[in-house]
């Protein structure tokens, strides 16, 4: 099945400094890259993803890059503020075959800490 | 997009007993999920839930101990059974609507189970 691979496992950023979230997954196959905020005692929420078809997508603070040649993608946030701070999941969707299509491929996360 | 309630969104249970957590989703959704999370590690697949068949479990986890059910594309219920200290962890459900169509997955609130 399917490999993510996350990078760091923690990161600290002053306010207004950008933070650089990055990913690999194994499967060529895959086609779907999301990006979820967990932050303490809540569920994970999506903040941002990307299609295999795309290259790059913002939104507002908040950008995803993908290079499906090297298999890899990125999450970056920009102007970081306190708020930013929380765990950070990339995934991968694997192909769609077999009975478990359509599930993800969860990395091991990233503490982002904000600092004021 | 949708929203799932899941419930409870705690409890604290005695070894050897067994809780059902129970996800609501408010529109129709062709797959749903569940994962266990343990505090500050990633998500780990349980199993996959489809309607009108057996649940696929992912390595390491079975029917006996984690049964599933799915009477309908709104319901799905995960009995953790015959419980020891070890299945203390956050519970979550997860679901999206089609897997041939690349959509949002999204979270239940999450069930904390502490077992005694």
């Amino acid at each position: 099945g399917e490999n993510v691979e996350q990078h760091p496992s923690t990161l600290s950023v002053q306010e207004g400094d950008s933070a650089v979230i990055k990913c690999t997954y194994s499967d060529s196959a895959s086609n779907y890259f999301p990006w979820y905020k967990q932050e303490l005692g809540k569920r994970p929420q999506l903040i941002i993803d990307i299609r295999s078809n795309v290259g790059e997508k913002k939104d507002q603070r908040i950008a995803v890059t993908l290079n499906k040649t090297a298999k890899h993608f990125s999450l970056h946030i920009t102007e970081t503020q306190p708020e930013d701070s929380a765990v950070y999941f990339c995934a991968g969707r694997g192909p769609n075959r077999g009975s478990t299509l359509g599930r993800l491929y969860f990395g091991r996360g990233t503490q982002l800490t904000v600092w004021p | 997009s949708a929203v799932i309630s899941q419930k409870p969104s705690r409890d604290i249970c005695q070894r050897g007993t067994s809780l059902t957590i129970q996800c609501q989703v408010d529109s129709q959704v062709t797959m749903m999920f569940w994962y266990r999370q343990q505090p500050g590690q990633s998500l780990t697949l349980i199993a996959t839930a489809n309607q009108g068949s057996e649940a696929t479990y992912e390595s390491g986890f079975v029917i006996d101990k984690f049964p599933i059910s799915r009477p309908n594309l709104t319901f799905s219920t995960l009995t953790v059974s015959n419980m020891s200290p070890e299945d203390s962890s956050i519970y979550l459900c997860s679901a999206h609507q089609n897997p041939g169509v690349v959509t949002e997955a999204f979270f239940g609130q999450g069930t904390r189970l502490t077992v005694v």
